[in-house]
């Protein structure tokens, strides 16, 4: 079965506080993809990143990165230097590449809250 | 502009009512997917297509039905609205292929009373 654990339901920080938000997978699969999606206030879906199985190579935009470990089925991402506008709930998803396997399995997310 | 559209963006519904909320995506993807998602929780995925006149169930299908007649709509139909299916409710698509993405509508808002 797969699955997807966000351990943290909710963190709070202050401005320019680094924070990691964690995410541990399962999956049988050998090819298979996860996804970070940010939930904003306002309630729309927005993408931050895609990996797949087969590049572990960690990822670095601006103040995020992201630590793929498939040792650990671990996908972690850090907001380095947090502003009140990464205020918000981040959710970490998987997905197989097979026909009817093809859907986004979703964690419960976490709720984030930057103080300033 | 290209993406997945979703209409209405809210609705109130009375107890028993019924209605059809719209997707269409206009990026000729093969999957398509309804989500609700429930306060202050995941989204759990309710009825999936992998393309036209091809659903199947997904985790929580009960109170739904949808169709797929064409590969760019994918309307989500509630019978008799209950409370519990007040949610916020997701479409998204994907394209077939090696590649893996997801675009997502910007959510429909039910409420039922």
């Amino acid at each position: 079965a797969q699955k997807v654990t966000q351990a943290q339901t909710e963190i709070s920080v202050v401005e320019k506080e680094d924070v990691t938000l964690d995410c541990v997978y399962e999956t049988r699969d050998t090819t298979y993809y996860l996804f970070w999606y940010k939930q904003p206030p306002s309630g729309e879906l927005v993408f931050l990143i895609r990996r797949n199985s087969f590049d572990e190579q960690n990822e670095i935009s601006g103040r995020y990165s992201w630590n793929f470990q498939k040792s650990t089925s671990s996908f972690n991402f850090t907001i380095t230097a947090s502003q009140v506008v990464d205020s918000a709930v981040y959710f970490c998803a998987l997905s197989m590449n097979a026909g009817n396997n093809r859907k986004l399995i979703w964690g419960l997310g976490t709720s984030l809250a930057v103080n300033p | 502009n290209a993406g997945v559209t979703q209409t209405p963006k809210f609705r109130i519904l009375k107890i028993g009512q019924s209605m059809t909320l719209q997707c269409a995506q206009d990026m000729n993807h093969n999957y398509m997917y309804w989500y609700r998602q429930d306060p202050g929780m995941g989204l759990k995925l309710i009825y999936y297509s992998v393309g036209a006149g091809i659903t199947d169930k997904g985790e929580v299908p009960n109170g739904y039905n949808v169709s797929r007649s064409t590969t760019e709509d994918f309307p989500l139909r509630l019978e008799l609205a209950a409370p519990s299916q007040t949610s916020v409710y997701f479409c998204a698509s994907s394209q077939s292929g090696r590649e893996v993405y997801y675009t997502f509508g910007s959510g429909t808002r039910l409420t039922v009373v």
